[in-house]
């Protein structure tokens, strides 16, 4: 069964920064990794995805990297502002299902 | 384009009584999907459907069930709540690999 970890669940930096979330499934069978954003009381956006054969996927200030074979996704967030506070999930898609697995999140808390 | 939207944003139910969530998506999409969110353990998928007609179990599915009668319509009905249930409900509908959320629906059981 597949199973996606997020460590830390919260995470608190000062503006500026450049972070890392990080992400880890265990099984290595997965058709893509998705990294999505959830504002307090909203919906979940999705920011970056990345199929089984890429490395990694840029969007602004935003990178995220696969490493399928040690089951490790990390997205790189580079000069923090405090606009981007709010939780961020990443998911997998098994390969041959129609669903996503998703991790529990980590809360990013940028102060100004 | 709505998106993707759900009905109601928030119930307080009693155990043992019943209700049905909507959600509706207005992009022609063949999948849709429910999910549960609950503290510290992301989102679990209940059930989802590929296509009108067609419903299939997720991961946690028991105490729900779900219709697909209409392509742009997917329900999720809990037949008796129980405080278990409390939560906050999501829908998605997909177009190739990425997932459309609506807003949530937040539901209590007392």
């Amino acid at each position: 069964k597949q199973e996606v970890t997020q460590i830390p669940a919260a995470l608190s930096v000062p503006e500026g920064e450049n972070l890392v979330l990080n992400c880890s499934f265990t099984d290595s069978a997965i058709y893509n990794l998705q990294w999505f954003r959830q504002d307090p009381g909203k919906g979940l956006t999705s920011l970056l995805l990345i199929q089984s054969s890429q490395r990694e996927q840029t969007s602004g200030r935003l990178n995220a990297s696969l490493d399928k074979s040690s089951g490790r996704s990390t997205l790189y967030i580079a000069a923090s502002q405090p606009g981007d506070s709010a939780t961020y999930l990443c998911a997998v898609t098994i390969q041959g299902a129609q669903k996503l697995v998703f991790g529990q999140g980590t809360r990013l808390t940028i102060n100004p | 384009n709505a998106g993707v939207t759900q009905t109601p944003k928030f119930r307080v139910l009693k155990t043992g009584q019943s209700m049905t969530l909507l959600c509706a998506q207005d992009m022609n999409h063949e999948y849709m999907y429910w999910y549960r969110q609950d503290p510290g353990m992301g989102l679990r998928l209940i059930h989802y459907s590929v296509g009108e007609g067609t419903t299939a179990k997720g991961e946690v599915p028991d105490g729900y069930n779900v219709s697909r009668l209409k392509k742009q319509n997917f329900l999720l009905g809990l037949e008796s709540a129980a405080p278990s249930q409390t939560s906050v409900y999501f829908c998605a509908s997909r177009s190739g690999e990425t997932q459309y959320f609506g807003p949530g629906t937040r539901l209590l059981v007392l």
